[in-house]
């Protein structure tokens, strides 16, 4: 069954850090490029970065550039999220979704962060 | 950025109506369009790709149209399970944006 489990969220203090993780089965991860989507509450789907299959390319949301880095790891099938500087606009559910022609054919369920003292 | 505004926000609808969801984009963005159905609590789920392809698995209730900057999203009889909210997005560049979604309620 392909599949994508998100893992890392929590609660931080305006200014902390966190890193979220994926894990991915179920399918050949090196082939695929991957993707961040987080969702705040009570607000609609934000995309947040993307990563080549091979790392080559990355792109973030200009909202989080500079303060988030996109990752991955072949070898463990996993992709990450290195968020620093949080804020509380950063509290959403975050998503890891696969990228596939473009679209984002499979979603992970979801892990919470959020940012507050 | 590419901006991405769905009419309407929110729409009321009785199960079996046709319902009509239409997406624009600030400037063209050829056929680079997806649509994802979100329920509260529950992972998105892709509907359409390239704005008119039927991602494998959905009902063929669903359908999508439009090039260049206007898009639609057509279920033709409603069901039960499909009161949701529903997106656009676009892949033709980055960032990639998502439209602010509409949310289909019960009448």
């Amino acid at each position: 069954e392909v599949q994508l489990v998100e893992s890392g969220g929590g609660l931080v203090k305006p200014g902390g850090s966190l890193r979220l993780s994926c894990a991915a089965s179920g399918f050949t991860f090196s082939n695929y490029d991957m993707n961040w989507v987080r969702q705040a509450p009570g607000k609609g789907l934000e995309w947040v970065s993307f990563i080549s299959s091979s790392s080559s390319y990355i792109y973030y949301a200009d909202s989080v550039q500079g303060r988030f880095t996109i990752s991955r790891d072949s070898a463990k099938n996993s992709l990450y999220l290195q968020m620093n500087s949080l804020r509380a606009e950063d509290t959403a559910v975050y998503y890891c979704a696969r990228d596939w022609r473009g679209d984002l054919d499979v979603w992970g369920k979801g892990t919470t962060v959020t940012v507050s003292s | 950025a590419i901006q991405l505004t769905q009419s309407p926000s929110s729409l009321s609808a009785s199960v079996g109506d046709r319902v009509t969801i239409t997406c624009r984009a600030s400037q063209g963005i050829s056929s680079a369009l997806a649509w994802y159905q979100k329920k509260t609590g529950k992972a998105p789920k892709l509907l359409m790709y390239d704005a008119s392809r039927l991602e494998s698995g959905v009902p063929s209730r669903f359908s999508g149209s439009g090039s260049g900057t206007d898009f639609t999203l057509t279920i033709s009889s409603l069901q039960p399970e499909d009161f949701a909210t529903y997106y656009c997005q676009q892949f033709n560049n980055y960032p990639r944006t998502f439209g602010q979604g509409t949310k289909v309620e019960i009448k």
